[in-house]
């Protein structure tokens, strides 16, 4: 399966909102409501944000927001923070008990 | 405290094999899949596989049949990922990662492996 795709990169100033796409096929994004959403500051592991589709984990701010139309699913990153600077994958079940990940977004807070 | 802590970084030949150990602590180790994704510099995470650590049932993805096997030792609450007959292109960040019980997603991960394979 092929990797789903992601912009290489988004930006913003405090405040702002940030969407990052993520755009697969009908045998995994558009094919289960099972996409994550993870954000990864290098060096550290990763961190689960949104799941299946648009759920958010216990502890992770009203901020981070997802949804999904076909093909391509969404993040969205409301109000902005420093701390929100990071890269941010996404990922979709793929069948077979396997899994298929986006190409990595690097978001700049301006 | 809930975490999966994973082993040092690996300098591998070509053609060798490697071992990379994850360990549970904080949560009852048998009762979630542990699946192992990796990222090559500059590219995008890849899954490899999952391991349920209470049966010890396994899920290889195509790329990697026949190459990787998933183990664990529940005594002592580690799973462990081997690779074989490594090539350059193996070389990357290798992560284990729990899977949420219920769905498709991974809420806790490890800190990650550097695997370098180089002559």
């Amino acid at each position: 399966q092929s990797a789903l795709t992601q912009p290489p990169s988004a930006s913003g100033s405090p405040g702002q909102s940030v969407t990052i796409s993520c755009t697969g096929t009908s045998s995994d994004v558009g094919g289960y409501n099972y996409v994550s959403w993870y954000q990864h500051h290098p060096g550290k592991a990763p961190k689960v944000i949104i799941f299946e589709v648009s759920k958010r984990p216990s502890g992770v701010p009203d901020r981070f927001s997802g949804s999904k139309s076909g093909n391509t699913a969404s993040l969205t990153v409301s109000g902005l923070q420093a701390e929100d600077e990071a890269d941010y994958f996404c990922s979709s079940y793929g069948g077979n008990t396997l899994y298929v990940f986006g190409t990595g977004t690097k978001v700049t807070v301006l | 405290q809930v975490q999966l802590v994973q082993s040092g970084a690996e300098l591998q030949k070509p053609g060798a094999s490697v071992k990379v150990s994850c360990k549970a602590s904080g949560y009852t180790f048998s009762s979630y899949d542990i699946n192992w994704v990796r990222q090559a510099t500059g590219q995008g995470l890849e899954s490899m596989g999952w391991m349920n650590p209470n049966s010890g049932d396994t899920g290889y993805g195509q790329k990697f049949q026949g190459r990787v096997t998933m183990t664990r030792n529940t005594s002592i609450n580690t799973a462990y990922m081997e690779l074989s007959s490594l090539r350059s292109e193996d070389t990357a960040v290798y992560y284990c990662a729990r899977a949420m019980r219920g769905s498709f997603a991974f809420d806790l991960w490890g800190q990650g492996t550097m695997v370098t394979v180089s002559s």
